[in-house]
């Protein structure tokens, strides 16, 4: 079985550039999380998606971050300006169900480092 | 606020002692504590979980244990291995709510 795909693995920009990250879920997985994972820091859910819907985006700046997940399979994450303290690994997850109990896979995330 | 908290950063032990990683968390409304194991340049890889109706769950060398009075949990793997080597995220979640709250992690070494 794949996992969680995502690229790029690693991306440098300066700050006020637009960047954007693409996930795969694993097939067949409904929900879809984005993390960001700031150095030295667990992992914080930035969005939760339900098939195409949104479900939890309480901690996404929606300022200049922003997230689809169109036919409810890839998702992209985009951020619009950089500040430098978005520097942290992006990290997509999926599991088959939401809720406390369903097991979350990750992707290897993406790197970003803001200049 | 930081719901899920590990106080150790790093931990060291010898190949074939265990190793005990703690955990404490603040919300009582967590039903379901999980372990994950991070190595580097790759995402969590999930560990062992335990809910919050147990107060123990094992799965080969690893065992989690849950103090509900005292909001601590910890994983204790053994006997402890260098493969071993790697950072535990300690993470929570409600049945009501989504998200996984995870801890800061703690960095392991196994020596040989």
């Amino acid at each position: 079985e794949a996992g969680v795909a995502q690229s790029p693995r690693y991306k440098i920009i300066e700050k006020r550039q637009s960047v954007a990250f693409w996930c795969n879920p694993i097939s067949g997985h409904a929900t879809l999380y984005w993390y960001q994972q700031i150095l030295g820091q667990g992992p914080k859910l930035l969005i939760q998606f339900q098939n195409n819907g949104v479900v939890d985006d309480s901690q996404l700046p929606k300022d200049r971050f922003s997230a689809e997940r169109l036919k409810g399979v890839d998702s992209t994450l985009k951020i619009q300006p950089a500040k430098l303290e978005d520097s942290a690994v992006y990290l997509c997850a999926s599991s088959v169900t939401s809720g406390g109990a369903g097991e979350q896979f990750f992707g290897p995330g993406t790197r970003l480092t803001v200049l | 606020d930081q719901q899920v908290k590990q106080n150790s950063p790093s931990l060291s032990v010898q190949e074939g002692r265990i190793s005990i990683l703690n955990c404490d968390y603040t919300n009582s409304m967590f039903d379901y504590f999980l372990w994950y194991k991070k190595y580097p340049a790759e995402g969590p890889t999930f560990l062992i979980s335990i809910s919050s109706i147990k107060d123990k769950n094992e799965d080969g060398r690893f065992t989690v244990f849950l103090n509900k009075s005292a909001k601590h949990l910890s994983l204790h793997i053994v006997p402890s291995q260098p493969g071993d080597s790697a950072v535990y995220f300690c993470a929570a979640a409600s049945n009501s709510g989504y998200a996984l709250n995870f801890g800061k992690g703690t960095s392991l070494l196994v020596t040989p």
